[in-house]
């Protein structure tokens, strides 16, 4: 089992939908969780953290995360054509006395007009 | 300059060259890493400095060399390099709170891409 999995998509929803991101993870130490938006040729850039269990809400973001079931979702609302894009899901892990965060592949993003 | 800068933005080398990548951070972060990203691949990481010490290194080829002098700067030394080794290459810092999974964001510049001949 991979220790980061989303789906990769292509996720295609019409401008001014509900666009659901989903990921689930292997370690169930982790403590907090990332989501990362990635452009076409871009770098990845940070757009969500969440820490707890539940929701957080950011703007028209909200991440969703249930430690029980190892499964932390991103949710846009009124999608817009510029929100396409990849989406990546992080979660660190601690080995060997430091920390690196463990990617997953990314899920791409289609908002069509 | 702020955030995580990277240079150059855009290197064409030939596989007989040497080159540097060099990374910046004015985060005040004491961990950074290089990862190299493949055409419509997912990220791979390939070094790690946690408080200027190499802590991982992915078995990473040894054309790639990195170096660490201070917890602001990171290079990527390249030599020889081969024509699969055309990629986006990305630099991310953290601040790593030692001995804990919690808390932990990683920031990256905007990376350099590189294209080898």
């Amino acid at each position: 089992q991979k220790e980061v999995e989303q789906n990769s998509g292509p996720l295609s929803v019409p401008e001014g939908a509900i666009a659901s991101l989903n990921c689930t993870y292997s370690d169930r130490v982790s403590q907090s969780f990332f989501w990362y938006r990635q452009y076409s040729g871009k770098s990845p850039e940070l757009i969500m953290s969440i820490y707890s269990n539940g929701d957080k809400e950011d703007g028209r973001f909200t991440a969703q995360l249930n430690k029980a079931s190892q499964y932390v979702s991103l949710l846009i609302r009124d999608s817009q054509p510029s929100d396409s894009a990849t989406y990546l899901c992080a979660v660190p892990m601690f080995s060997g006395g430091y920390n690196k965060l463990i990617f997953g592949a990314g899920t791409r993003l289609a908002v069509h007009p | 300059e702020t955030g995580v800068t990277q240079t150059p933005r855009h290197l064409v080398m030939g596989m007989t060259n040497k080159k540097s990548l060099k990374c910046e951070q004015h985060l005040g972060h004491n961990a950074m890493y290089w990862y190299k990203q493949s055409a419509k691949k997912p990220l791979e990481l390939m070094f790690v400095y946690s408080l200027e010490e190499r802590v991982e290194n992915n078995s990473v080829p040894s054309r790639f060399s990195p170096e660490c002098p201070n917890s602001s700067h990171l290079f990527l030394h390249l030599h020889t390099l081969q024509p699969e080794d055309s990629a986006l290459y990305l630099c991310a810092s953290s601040q790593d709170r030692t001995g804990s999974s919690g808390s932990y964001e990683q920031y990256f510049g905007p990376g350099t891409r590189l294209t080898v001949t």
